[in-house]
């Protein structure tokens, strides 16, 4: 079973400051892919990022980074440079990437954090 | 259209009544996922797809809820003699590939059973 914790319910930053979300998994698959979502007030449901449990380095895109540390298990968001727009809720999540199993593309969500950037 | 798309966007419904959701994923899309989504958590799996194939419905909490897609492309989530526990978002999820492949959402059906 895979399992996502996300111990912020809430985090506020200023604009244009660096903000980092908390996101610590467990597994007992090899191989696994993490992901943050975004869910602004709209509801609807963005990708920002993946990461695959194989890659050596963390994934970017953008303004977004992935801290990947997979001996602590964590897969911790980094936002650079927050902006008004970034306020939402942001979820972490998992998959496992063994293919020949029945859950390989099931997503374990975690519960989220609410992010709320102060101009 | 370029995304995954969901109708009816909401649905009101009466204990007891049957509902059917629809989801239309990108196209070309090999898989599709259904989540449901309760007010202030993450969206928790209900079933999925590769093609017409359902490949794991672990997640449908009980015998009233079903999911058929059989063409490949759309797909319908049934829950019959709804409850009003089962009032939630229900989110549907395409994505390329299911090993490796990003699941894109679509906007979402909120169901509200009085």
């Amino acid at each position: 079973a895979q399992k996502i914790t996300q111990t912020q319910p809430g985090m506020f930053v200023q604009e244009k400051e660096a903000v980092t979300l908390d996101c610590t998994y467990d597994t007992s698959d090899q191989s696994y892919g993490l992901f943050w979502y975004k869910q602004p007030s709209s509801g609807e449901m963005i990708f920002l990022i993946y990461q695959g449990s194989y890659d050596e380095q963390n994934a970017t895109e953008g303004r977004y980074s992935l801290n990947f540390q997979k001996a602590r298990k964590s897969a911790n968001l980094v936002i650079s440079a927050s902006q008004l727009g970034d306020s939402a809720m942001y979820f972490c999540a998992m998959r496992p990437d063994n293919a020949g199993g029945t859950s390989y593309g099931k997503l374990t969500f975690g519960q989220g954090t609410i992010l709320t950037v102060h101009p | 259209g370029a995304g995954v798309s969901q109708s009816p966007r909401y649905k009101v419904t009466k204990r007891g009544q049957d509902v059917a959701l629809r989801c239309d994923p990108i196209s070309g899309h090999v898989s599709l996922y259904w989540y449901r989504q309760a007010l202030g958590q993450g969206p928790e799996f209900l079933t999925y797809f590769n093609y017409e194939a359902q490949q794991d419905k672990s997640g449908l909490p009980n015998d009233r809820f079903s999911a058929e897609r059989p063409e490949g492309s759309i797909s319908t989530l049934t829950i019959q003699r709804t409850e009003q526990r089962d009032s939630a978002m229900y989110r549907c999820a395409s994505s390329f590939q299911s090993v490796f492949g990003v699941q894109y959402f679509g906007p979402g059906t909120r169901l509200t059973v009085t």
